[in-house]
């Protein structure tokens, strides 16, 4: 069965203190690993997608890579507005998405 | 950017009664669209799969004379809630998939409370 991990679940950093999320996959032919920053009440938005290993994606002070195994999502010198849950997904051979939990971010001023 | 208009936003419904929720690809043909729900502090979990002009699929432990799923066209998928209860209160997101880019792209959620 298909399982994405996301730890932790909660980080709390000061601005400018920068970190890395963490996105644990078993997703049997992943055909892409998806990024998507959710504020409560809302849908999520998307960030990022990767699909091979070793490939990076940057957005602002955001940057996502990906191993065979696992994928990060660090956060450089973070603001108080990058706090939010980050959830990771995977796509493994059918078209469904397959969530982690997600890590809620909260950056301090 | 691709965009997915979820409507309404929030609904408050006596028990017993029905609601649909209506979820449109506004400048782009979704393939497929998704339906998920979201409990408090829990991650999405895939209600059921809508291809056009065809029957939805649900996932196991859904009851799809509950969750009925209509995908009349290429831009348009609705939810209906029938004879909602208080514990069908939760908060449902659709997502649509592009033909091209293969890209998923999120409503901006429905909270329905029954009361």
């Amino acid at each position: 069965e298909d399982q994405v991990t996301q730890s932790p679940e909660a980080l709390r950093l000061q601005e400018g203190e920068s970190s890395s999320l963490n996105c644990s996959y078993t997703v049997s032919g992943l055909r892409g690993l998806f990024w998507y920053r959710q504020d409560p009440g809302k849908g999520p938005e998307f960030l990022f997608t990767l699909y091979s290993a070793g490939e990076e994606k940057e957005k602002e002070r955001l940057k996502a890579t990906l191993t065979k195994k696992e994928s990060f999502l660090h956060i450089t010198a973070p603001k108080p507005e990058d706090s939010a849950t980050y959830l990771c997904a995977g796509q493994g051979g059918s078209e469904k998405l397959v969530f982690g939990k997600g890590t809620k971010l909260t950056v301090n001023p | 950017g691709a965009v997915v208009s979820q409507h309404p936003s929030r609904v408050i419904c006596k028990s017993g009664t029905s609601v649909k929720i209506e979820c449109r690809s506004l400048d782009f043909q979704a393939t497929t669209m998704f339906w998920y729900r979201q409990f408090p502090k829990q991650s999405l979990m895939l209600m059921a799969t809508s291809n056009e002009g065809s029957k939805a699929t649900y996932e196991q432990g859904v009851e799809k004379d509950k969750f009925l799923i209509n995908h009349a066209s290429l831009t348009l998928s609705t939810l209906t809630v029938t004879s909602a209860h208080p514990e069908d209160s939760s908060f449902y997101i659709c997502s649509a998939r592009n033909i091209a880019p293969s890209d998923y792209t999120f409503g901006s959620g429905t909270r329905l409370t029954v009361v």
